[in-house]
């Protein structure tokens, strides 16, 4: 069965700091890779996608890298501010079959001052 | 929220009752996704749909059902609502940014079965 897992299931670091979100993946073969940032009370909101192909891709303070021969990726955060604070989902894309993503369940991040 | 709204944001409702959620699109975009979200679970796909009158299956479509009889508007229905639908769904729609079909998701709704 496709399944993503991520981990930490949350973590809490100070304002500042740098974090490592991690995702597994038994999806094969797939197409793309994304991540999401979900505030809470509000839908998700793509933080970057990378093809199969790709091995880094980086949107501001967020970096995602992908390791396709071990199916890991992860997602780094630099200079955490209090606004990072959110839940950030690791998303993949079966190939041929785009409509279907499979979702993991999320790292639920706090950043304090 | 490219343009994305759902109705009601909230709701409570009674087993047994028959519930409808609504997404509206003002984009045009040919692809609309049902999602629901519980906690320790990642977002689960419902119903999806491809145009209109044109729908299929997720993963967990058991006792949902869903229209599309306008391009803007993807309906969600649950039947006879049980406290296991508890839940909040998202609406989505499927876009093309560069290269990728990227999901935009709306706000969501917070549905509370009792």
């Amino acid at each position: 069965k496709n399944q993503v897992e991520q981990s930490p299931q949350s973590l809490i670091i100070l304002e500042g700091k740098n974090c490592t979100l991690q995702c597994n993946y038994t999806v094969s073969p797939f197409s793309n890779l994304r991540w999401y940032k979900q505030d809470t009370g509000r839908g998700p909101v793509s933080l970057t996608i990378m093809t199969f192909s790709e091995n880094t891709k980086s949107n501001g303070r967020y970096t995602a890298t992908l390791d396709a021969d071990t199916k890991q990726s992860s997602l780094h955060i630099t200079a955490s501010q209090l606004s990072d604070s959110a839940s950030y989902i690791c998303v993949v894309s079966p190939m041929g079959d785009g409509n279907k993503l499979v979702f993991g369940a999320g790292t639920i991040l706090r950043v304090k001052s | 929220d490219a343009g994305i709204t759902q109705s009601p944001r909230h709701k409570v409702t009674e087993t047994g009752t028959p519930v409808t959620l609504r997404c509206h699109q003002t984009e045009n975009h040919r692809y609309m996704y049902w999602y629901r979200q519980d906690p320790g679970h990642g977002l689960r796909l419902i119903h999806y749909s491809y145009g209109v009158k044109d729908t299929d299956k997720g993963e967990v479509s058991d006792g949902y059902s869903v229209s599309r009889s306008k391009t803007e508007d993807f309906l969600l229905t649950l039947e006879s609502a049980t406290s296991s639908q508890t839940s909040v769904y998202f609406c989505a729609i499927s876009a093309t940014q560069g290269a990728y079909n990227e999901q935009f998701f709306g706000p969501g709704t917070r549905l509370t079965v009792l």
